[in-house]
């Protein structure tokens, strides 16, 4: 069974903070997505990155593939309350349907004011 | 556009009820899947439907049933509900690698 850690489990920050949130495996995976779920609501995609070493930013939210696209990591800049939520990655499996995601454990994020 | 819609947002249910969990979705995707959310868990798929008609086991099927007779709608069945299976259950479709969620179904058996 793939699996994909991420870490840290919870995250409790305050406003204006950075925060770095990370994926990893030990399988290799040919694309990787980013979830944001918030409370009573399902996780909404934020990014996919396809290609190893590819970096792409979404606003103040830097995503990485790793190089050997077994792991990637979410950096958040300059945290806000709006950025509160769980953080989840989930990649697409080497032949695997482009559809059947292996889902991350998932980053509580909780910025404070 | 209502996209993926899941019903009913909350239910509880005593050990060995059945229930049907509905899920209906206007974006006229293929695929369909069933997943559920466990604290520290992540999202483990349970079963999902490439089409009209064709359905397949996912990670935990085990005490759900599925069918696909219509592109719209993707039903999840409990035969009989066990505590295990206290959970938050979301619907998904998708176009591509793209997932979309519903708000998903909060469910206790007791």
């Amino acid at each position: 069974t793939q699996l994909l850690e991420q870490s840290p489990q919870f995250l409790s920050i305050q406003e204006g903070e950075n925060l770095t949130v990370y994926c990893n495996s030990s399988s290799v995976f040919s694309s990787l997505q980013w979830y944001r779920q918030e409370p009573g609501e399902g996780p909404v995609l934020l990014v996919t990155v396809v290609t190893g070493g590819e970096v792409k930013k979404l606003k103040r939210l830097t995503f990485q593939f790793g190089d050997a696209r077994k792991d990637s990591s979410l950096h958040i800049t300059a945290a806000q309350p709006g950025d509160t939520g769980l953080y989840l990655c989930a990649g697409v499996s080497q032949g695997g349907a482009t559809n059947k995601l292996i889902f991350g454990t998932g980053t509580l994020l909780a910025v404070q004011p | 556009n209502a996209g993926v819609t899941q019903t009913p947002k909350f239910q509880v249910l005593k050990t060995g009820q059945s229930m049907t969990l509905q899920c209906a979705q206007d974006m006229n995707h293929e695929y369909m899947s069933w997943y559920r959310q466990d604290p520290g868990m992540g999202l483990r798929l349970i079963h999902y439907s490439v089409g009209a008609g064709i359905t397949d086991q996912g990670e935990v099927p085990n005490g759900y049933n599925v069918s696909r007779s219509t592109t719209e709608d993707f039903p999840l069945r409990l035969l009989s509900a066990a505590p295990s299976q206290t959970s938050v259950y979301f619907c998904a479709s998708s176009q591509g690698a793209k997932l979309f969620f519903g708000s998903g179904t909060q469910l206790s058996v007791l």
